[in-house]
């Protein structure tokens, strides 16, 4: 499959375990936020976002908490499960109408049955 | 529906040839994004067009040019290939631009420049 990232952080779990990943973003000024999943030989895929007014927001089994004070990002995957294993990482767009995305390096997860 | 498509897949090239990749988006989509993934650098973005305009430009160098068309379908060139230049080269699409309206990626085009 394609490789993302060399030297990627790894978490690893057991199969329904909570999985917590986390992402500190750069621009006090990133208004959006977004969670993507990459498997192997695929493109990303949306997961959850949220905007700068929010502090949280639920998805299925999934949660993303913001905090702007520290500038940081996370994601809750409640039971994981094998397939979640992936590479997942956050982006941020930016105010001002260009919303032109940065992204995180990644985290890759590991699921273990 | 059918998913974005890439095209090709894989392609090789040597240093100093020129290349393009298409991007055909979800049927009804009208924003296209082009994004470039290195295990170096990570997944940074190019540019975004809609409606056949290109609304933002990533921090790349004039040798990577996009166009879209009238019927959605992007494409990218890069000229004056380097070895730098190999990447998996990603597309999206959303029915608008800028959020909230979703991307959905295509599964790339990875290019090895020689």
């Amino acid at each position: 499959g394609e490789s993302v990232g060399l030297h990627l952080p790894t978490l690893s779990v057991q199969e329904g375990d909570n999985s917590i990943i986390n992402c500190a973003y750069s621009n006090s000024a990133s208004d959006y936020f977004i969670w993507y999943k990459q498997e192997s030989g695929k493109g990303p895929q949306f997961i959850i976002d949220i905007r700068s007014n929010m502090d949280k927001r639920q998805g299925q089994r999934v949660t993303v908490l913001l905090n702007k004070t520290v500038k940081h990002l996370s994601l809750q995957i409640a039971a994981t499960q094998p397939g979640d294993s992936a590479v997942y990482f956050c982006a941020e767009k930016g105010s001002g109408g260009s919303y032109i995305p940065t992204f995180g390096r990644g985290t890759s997860l590991i699921v273990h049955p | 529906k059918a998913g974005v498509t890439q095209t090709p897949r894989y392609l090789i090239k040597t240093r100093g040839q020129q290349v393009t990749l298409s991007c055909s988006p979800i049927s009804g989509h009208r924003s296209v994004s082009w994004y470039q993934q290195t295990p170096g650098q990570g997944l940074q973005f190019l540019f975004e067009y809609f409606s056949e305009t290109q609304r933002n430009k990533g921090n790349f160098p004039g040798r990577f040019s996009g166009r879209q068309f009238s019927n959605s379908r992007s494409e990218m060139n890069v000229s004056t290939l380097e070895l730098g230049d190999s990447a998996l080269y990603l597309c999206a699409s959303s029915l608008g631009a800028g959020p909230p309206n979703e991307q959905f990626f295509g599964p790339g085009t990875r290019l090895t420049v020689l």
